[in-house]
């Protein structure tokens, strides 16, 4: 099982409507969870980090985190071709006593916006 | 603030020769990361400095990558020698604290797309 998982796609939406992304993580101690957006040929571009269960909004964007169901999701609202991008849903594994952590990466979602 | 910086951006390399990509991460980020892209995939961790020691290099195929950082600031990582299925963008980031907590999250660079053919 991967520590990170979540559907390549490609997710294809029409302009204004709704996507949504999912995630599920393996490891039950993780604590912080992060969205990333990459277009294509760029690096990845931090948009949103969530840390407890529940819904998180910013701007157009909604994390919403279940850790009992080990499930991460992002929503984005009214959609716009300037969203069409690869979505990395990423988990900060901690390492046991030594207080340190990774950010362990799915392999991305690439979302089409289509107008 | 400047970001992290990588060079080289592009890199193209013949199987068996050496390769080395330089990152100089946010002034005052303690901690400094490598990753590694193959096309379609996400970025996986390669090796984690923490100032000028290694916290984690357990993805490092040490055989054929090594990775410093002097003076916990710079890092270079070097391939030799490099294989086909070494073409990936490698990607640097650097982040003020450990673990990737909340708030703080990675800041990358614009990595360094090499070809191995």
């Amino acid at each position: 099982q991967k520590e990170v998982e979540q559907n390549s796609g490609p997710l294809s939406v029409p302009e204004g409507a709704i996507a949504s992304l999912n995630c599920t993580y393996s490891d039950r101690g993780s604590q912080s969870f992060f969205w990333y957006r990459q277009y294509s040929g760029k690096s990845p571009e931090l948009i949103m980090f969530i840390y407890s269960n529940g819904d998180k909004e910013d701007g157009r964007f909604t994390a919403q985190l279940n850790k009992a169901s080990q499930y991460v999701s992002l929503l984005i609202r009214d959609s716009q071709p300037s969203d069409s991008a690869t979505y990395l849903c990423a988990v900060n594994i901690m390492r046991g006593s030594s207080n340190t952590g990774k950010l362990i990466f799915g392999q991305g979602t690439t979302l089409q916006v289509k107008p | 603030e400047a970001g992290v910086a990588q060079s080289p951006r592009y890199k193209i390399i013949e199987k068996r020769q050496s390769v080395a990509f330089w990152c100089n991460p946010i002034s005052g980020h303690a901690t400094l990361y490598w990753y590694q892209q193959i096309l379609g995939q996400g970025p996986k961790l390669l090796i984690q400095f923490q100032n000028n020691g290694v916290v984690d290099d357990s993805q490092l195929p040490k055989d054929r990558f090594s990775a410093e950082r002097l003076k916990g600031v710079d890092s270079t990582l070097k391939i030799q020698p490099a294989k086909l299925e070494d073409s990936a963008v490698y990607l640097c980031a650097s982040s003020p604290k450990t673990g990737g907590q909340p708030q703080y999250g990675y800041t990358f660079g614009s990595g360094t797309r090499l070809t191995v053919v």
